[in-house]
């Protein structure tokens, strides 16, 4: 069965602080990998989007990376700020999926900045 | 990108009743997604909308209780029909582009109580 899992559930952090978090995944073979932040309240909004040939992609103070052997990717967040503060929701796309558009969805991160 | 937009935001129904949840998008697109989301939990898909076909549901969701409409392609529509507390959830609307409708937008959501 295609999953992803993520780790940790939940994180707390001071302001200021890195923060890494864990995506693991079973799903092969896929098309993409994709990173969403989801502020309360709010709907997803993407990040970074890599393909299985891709190892690292940053968007400002985000950088991702994927290792399609371990079939694990992160999501680092450096000097983070209290906006932060928001759910983050590895996806990934099988390649099964074809046009239909279908992904596999984590669970999610939930991290919280503290001042 | 795609500018997606929900109503209404957020609402409190009685049990028993109906809530049409609309979704609009800037430009025409082929795929329209319903998803949701229960609290604490991540998205799950509730059907796939394409202009001029009947939806496509998975697994655990029917037309009689979530009856979906593509009158074009800028537009669709979710009910809620028979609402029942369990029903309290987000709703989000997405949309597909790319060459495999892979890389999905989503809409801000609709927050819905039932009491």
């Amino acid at each position: 069965k295609n999953q992803v899992e993520q780790s940790p559930q939940s994180l707390i952090i001071l302001e200021g602080k890195n923060c890494t978090l864990q995506c693991n995944y079973t799903v092969s073979p896929f098309s993409n990998l994709r990173w969403y932040k989801q502020d309360t309240g709010r709907g997803p909004v993407s990040l970074t989007i890599m393909t299985f040939s891709e190892n690292t992609k940053s968007n400002g103070r985000y950088t991702a990376t994927l290792d399609a052997d371990t079939k694990q990717s992160s999501l680092h967040i450096t000097a983070s700020q209290l906006s932060d503060s928001a759910s983050y929701i590895c996806v990934v796309t099988p390649l099964a999926s074809g046009n239909t558009g279908k992904l596999i969805f984590g669970q999610g991160t939930t991290l919280q900045v503290k001042p | 990108s795609a500018v997606i937009s929900q109503k209404p935001s957020r609402d409190i129904c009685q049990r028993g009743t109906s809530l049409t949840i609309q979704c609009q998008v800037d430009s025409q697109v082929t795929m329209m997604f319903w998803y949701r989301q229960q609290p604490g939990q991540s998205l799950t898909l509730i059907a796939t909308a394409n202009q001029g076909s009947e939806a496509t549901y998975e697994s655990g969701f029917v037309i009689d209780k979530f009856p979906i409409s593509r009158p074009n392609l800028t537009f669709s529509t979710l009910t809620v029909s028979n609402m029942s507390p369990e029903d309290s959830s987000i709703y989000l609307c997405s949309v597909g582009r790319g060459i495999l409708n892979n890389e999905q937008f989503f809409g801000p959501g609709t927050r819905l109580t039932v009491l």
